[in-house]
């Protein structure tokens, strides 16, 4: 079975420096998506950063960056120029051909200014 | 565009009773998900809708837990009876038909049962 492993329960990170975010996942299949989701308080995810596992590249979104790694199954998440926006629950998520999403227990995130 | 709804946004019954959650996803999106957030742990998929019919309800966790799509558009998912284990928040999310990959959520519903 699939599983999504976030092991910080919670980080904090000053304004305007750089924080990383850690995944780890377990998968057979060689074919996937990889995604983190940004939780704010009471308001909906929204999504940050998708990877596809057929990339070699890492994704780029502005200031989020990933370090994906295929072989050690991580996919960690580095924000840069932190923002107090920024502060919220960031959900790591693996997908499997056939749309089910499997989700980490999640990181929450603390900006301090 | 409007986002994915999700109607109460939070809910607090008594064990035994039935609450009822409703999810309007997307406009045009035929892919809709249920999924479940117990606190502390992981968000876990419950069911898969692909217009009014289930993909793959595989998460559900028992028969207590009714999930409908008439028509293809909203969705309920009714809990009946309620008991302590299923309080939590219930997310849905949709997508577009051939796009799964790109799932907009919800903003959940918090339902505790007392």
């Amino acid at each position: 079975a699939q599983t999504v492993t976030q092991s910080q329960p919670e980080m904090s990170v000053q304004e305007a420096e750089t924080v990383t975010l850690s995944c780890t996942y377990d998968t057979s299949e060689s074919d996937y998506y990889l995604f983190w989701y940004k939780q704010p308080p009471s308001r909906q995810m929204i999504l940050v950063i998708r990877q596809e596992a057929y990339k070699q590249q890492n994704a780029t979104e502005n200031r989020f960056s990933v370090n994906f790694q295929k072989a050690a199954k991580s996919f960690s998440l580095k924000i840069s120029d932190s923002q107090l926006g920024d502060a919220a629950m960031y959900f790591c998520a693996y997908r499997r051909i056939g749309n089910q999403f499997y989700f980490g227990t999640g990181t929450s995130l603390t900006v301090i200014p | 565009e409007a986002g994915v709804t999700q109607f109460p946004s939070h809910s607090v019954i008594e064990k035994g009773q039935t609450v009822t959650l409703r999810c309007d996803p997307i406009s045009g999106h035929d892919n809709l998900y249920w999924y479940r957030r117990v606190m502390g742990k992981e968000i876990k998929f419950l069911l898969h809708f692909v217009k009014e019919s289930k993909q793959d309800e595989s998460g559900m966790p028992n028969n207590r837990f009714l999930a409908e799509r008439t028509g293809g558009t909203y969705s309920t998912l009714k809990v009946q009876p309620a008991e302590l284990e299923d309080s939590g928040v219930y997310f849905c999310a949709s997508s577009p038909r051939d796009r799964g990959y790109e799932q907009y959520f919800g903003p959940g519903t918090r339902l505790t049962v007392t």
